[in-house]
């Protein structure tokens, strides 16, 4: 148990669907980040909150929205996905700008069909 | 940019079989190395870190030694177990100066590890 809850462990949807992956943290963390990890390839970093603001954007389509309501939250807003957005969303939180120390939740495994 | 390079899995090795997992990297400072492991079902967790050239971390018998003459932070393991079995990832850390949270992190693509009874 690493402190970092995500829900939904695994979530199913058509292209035409929306949903949201949600994010909790009971660590006090200041920041909050969304990951996406593909077979055979780096960890993509898509978003960064710090102190419920965005600092980070790393060219993520528009299809994927997150939103940071407060310090503990964390969610990402899903809509007309593609089939090659299927992946494992990772969020993970860190104390402050020490990104080094990543704790990390177990992934909503996402496939889009 | 900064990157990190790690060799192709899946490893697969016997118990109590000697581990090693390389990873090379770029970086234009003066990075931070990690290890972070990944279970099976789970997310990423720190596994060990070193934060200058000739340090050595070390956690859990796995260790990794900060090489800065030949870009390279090898994990290494003595004698590993069925319970080793996961993926690790090799990763760096910088500040990165164009962004105001300071410190970009980048991950390999990991390495799959498998230890048979």
């Amino acid at each position: 148990e690493t402190g970092v809850t995500q829900t939904p462990r695994h979530l199913v949807m058509g292209m035409t669907n929306k949903k949201s992956l949600k994010c909790e943290q009971h660590l006090g963390h200041n920041a909050m980040y969304w990951y996406k990890q593909s077979a055979k390839k780096p960890l993509e970093l898509m978003f960064v909150y710090n102190f419920k603001e965005q600092t980070e954007n790393n060219s993520v389509p528009s299809r994927f929205s997150p939103e940071c309501p407060n310090s503990s939250h964390l969610f990402l807003h899903l809509h007309t996905l593609q089939p090659e957005d299927s992946a494992l969303y990772l969020c993970a939180s860190s104390r402050g700008r020490l990104r080094e120390k990543l704790f990390f939740g177990s992934g909503t495994q996402l496939s889009v069909l | 940019g900064d990157s990190v390079t790690q060799m192709e899995g899946p490893v697969t090795l016997s118990e109590e079989a000697f581990l090693t997992i390389n990873c090379t990297y770029t970086a234009t400072g003066y990075p931070s190395l990690f290890w972070y492991v990944q279970y099976p079902g789970e997310g990423l967790q720190l596994l060990l870190k070193a934060t200058k050239a000739d340090d050595k971390g070390s956690n859990k018998g796995f260790e990794a030694t900060y090489r800065k003459e030949t870009t390279s932070f090898h994990l290494e393991k003595g004698s590993v177990q069925v319970s080793d079995s996961a993926v690790y990832f090799c990763a760096l850390s910088e500040v990165d100066s164009n962004s105001n949270s300071g410190y970009a992190l980048n991950f390999g693509k990991g390495t799959s590890l498998l230890v048979t009874p």
